[in-house]
């Protein structure tokens, strides 16, 4: 079992729709979850990070996390044809931050005009 | 705004040639990473250090080596290239801490073809 999960799609999404991406982790005490994007031949970059149970928004993106069901998700409302990339899930844990982050294999998202 | 640097952006070589790819950084970061990735495959973590003269093995067994002997320099090394070294290498680098500062920040990436 992969540590960190995520459907590799593809997720196809109408315009202006809102796109949902899931990711689920096995270690109980990863502390920090990371939302990349990458677009096709790339380097990834970020979206935002969270690490408190709950909802965090930045602009049209939002990165739910729930510890408990050790589970991170990332909404795109509005979504644009320009969205249209491979999210990459990412944790890391422990008690002084200083641990690799584990990718998912990532989520191809296709926002249809 | 990331400052993390690598060149070349494009290497085309003929197989048994040695190579150092190069990744400097300029956030004074302490932690960088080397990744390797196929064209639409996930990112393999193949080395990675904490600090000058620290240097680990990453997830992904990996025929290069790296050196780390100033903090904002990670030049990767392949002694005899080979076609299946033919990939994208990522280098990225981060502080330590926990939360937002555990953010990895990529570099542009250098696409390696060995022929």
């Amino acid at each position: 079992q992969k540590e960190v999960e995520q459907n590799s799609g593809p997720l196809s999404v109408p315009e202006g729709a809102i796109a949902s991406l899931n990711c689920t982790y096995s270690d109980r005490g990863s502390q920090s979850f990371f939302w990349y994007r990458q677009y096709s031949g790339k380097s990834p970059e970020l979206i935002m990070f969270i690490y408190s149970n709950g909802d965090k928004e930045d602009g049209r993106f939002t990165a739910q996390l729930n510890k408990a069901s050790q589970y991170v998700s990332l909404l795109i409302r509005d979504s644009q044809p320009s969205d249209s990339a491979t999210y990459l899930c990412a944790v890391t844990g422990g008690p002084f931050g200083n641990e690799k982050l584990t990718f998912g294999t990532g989520t191809r998202l296709t926002i249809i005009p | 705004e990331a400052d993390i640097y690598q060149t070349p952006r494009y290497l085309v070589i003929g197989t048994g040639k040695k190579i150092t790819l190069e990744c400097s950084q300029t956030m004074g970061h302490d932690k960088m990473y080397w990744y390797q990735q196929d064209p639409g495959m996930e990112l393999h973590l193949i080395h990675y250090s904490y600090g000058v003269n620290s240097t680990e093995k990453g997830d992904l067994s990996s025929e290069s080596t790296v050196s780390r002997i100033r903090t904002e320099h990670f030049p990767l090394t392949l002694e005899s290239a080979r076609p299946s070294h033919t990939s994208q290498y990522l280098c990225a680098s981060s502080e330590y801490g926990r939360g937002g500062r555990g953010t990895q920040y990529f570099g542009p990436g250098t696409r390696l073809t060995v022929l």
